[in-house]
């Protein structure tokens, strides 16, 4: 099975301060298709998981665009250019390239200093 | 407007059995793969199972194979969690979600809580 490893697992940031994720993963997901499925989402306190970023760098829409992925073959990032109070929560990184099982990093658990 | 309503959750004791539904509604669920996601109290998210658009075919995690079944009607657009033998490692928020051409988990529901307990 994909282990996918993020780190820091606590990120305390400051208002309007930059934030960067890092999402490793045991193996390459470059899929033979020549695509990467490595997905982020974000969970807000006490709601669902809501995706932010797919195929490593594409936006959701009604994504802010201060959320940008970035990454290829087992080293993945996403970063936040300006943090808001809006996005205290714990961010995830989740791989679909080689499944099963579908397999999602530990969390990150994005607050504000 | 896509929406994916979970239900079927509650208290049941080890070894017993509980039958989860996803209604979905807003997008031709036909065409979608479907999943179920769960999270334990506190943890991270965890994947269970996944079927194909026309129910043909089915995968499971490790944890939960022989004991779950996911199927769908596609004339009702529902999903469903057959769980049976329940664990109390299977306590957890179970959410549904969708899945079209490799991009996951687009939309999800707001979970139902399964609770394992004597």
């Amino acid at each position: 099975d994909v282990v996918l490893t993020q780190s820091p697992l606590s990120l305390p940031v400051t208002l309007g301060q930059p934030a960067s994720i890092s999402c490793k993963s045991s193996q390459s997901l470059l899929h033979s298709s020549g695509s990467t499925y490595l997905n982020w989402f974000q969970q807000r306190p006490g709601q669902s998981p809501r995706r932010l970023i797919y195929k490593v760098s594409k936006r959701d829409s009604g994504v802010p665009d201060r959320f940008s992925g970035s990454g290829s073959g087992t080293d993945f990032t996403l970063k936040i250019s300006r943090v808001e109070a809006e996005d205290v929560g714990v961010y995830y990184c989740m791989q679909n390239t080689h499944w099963p099982p579908y397999t999602f990093g530990q969390g990150t658990s994005l607050e504000i200093k | 407007e896509v929406q994916l309503v979970e239900s079927g959750g509650g208290v049941v004791q080890p070894g017993g059995s509980l039958s989860l539904s996803c209604a979905a509604s807003g997008f031709t669920f036909s065409t979608y793969w479907m999943h179920w996601v769960r999270q334990a109290p506190g943890k991270g998210l965890v994947w269970v199972s996944r079927i194909s658009s026309d129910g043909s075919g089915t995968s499971y995690a490790d944890s939960v194979k022989g004991r779950f079944t996911i199927s769908r009607d596609n004339a009702r657009n529902t999903l469903f969690l057959q769980m049976d033998s329940l664990r109390a490692e299977d306590t957890a928020m179970y959410y549904c979600a969708r899945d079209k051409n490799a991009e996951p988990y687009d939309s999800w529901g707001r979970g139902t809580l399964v609770t394992v307990s004597s």
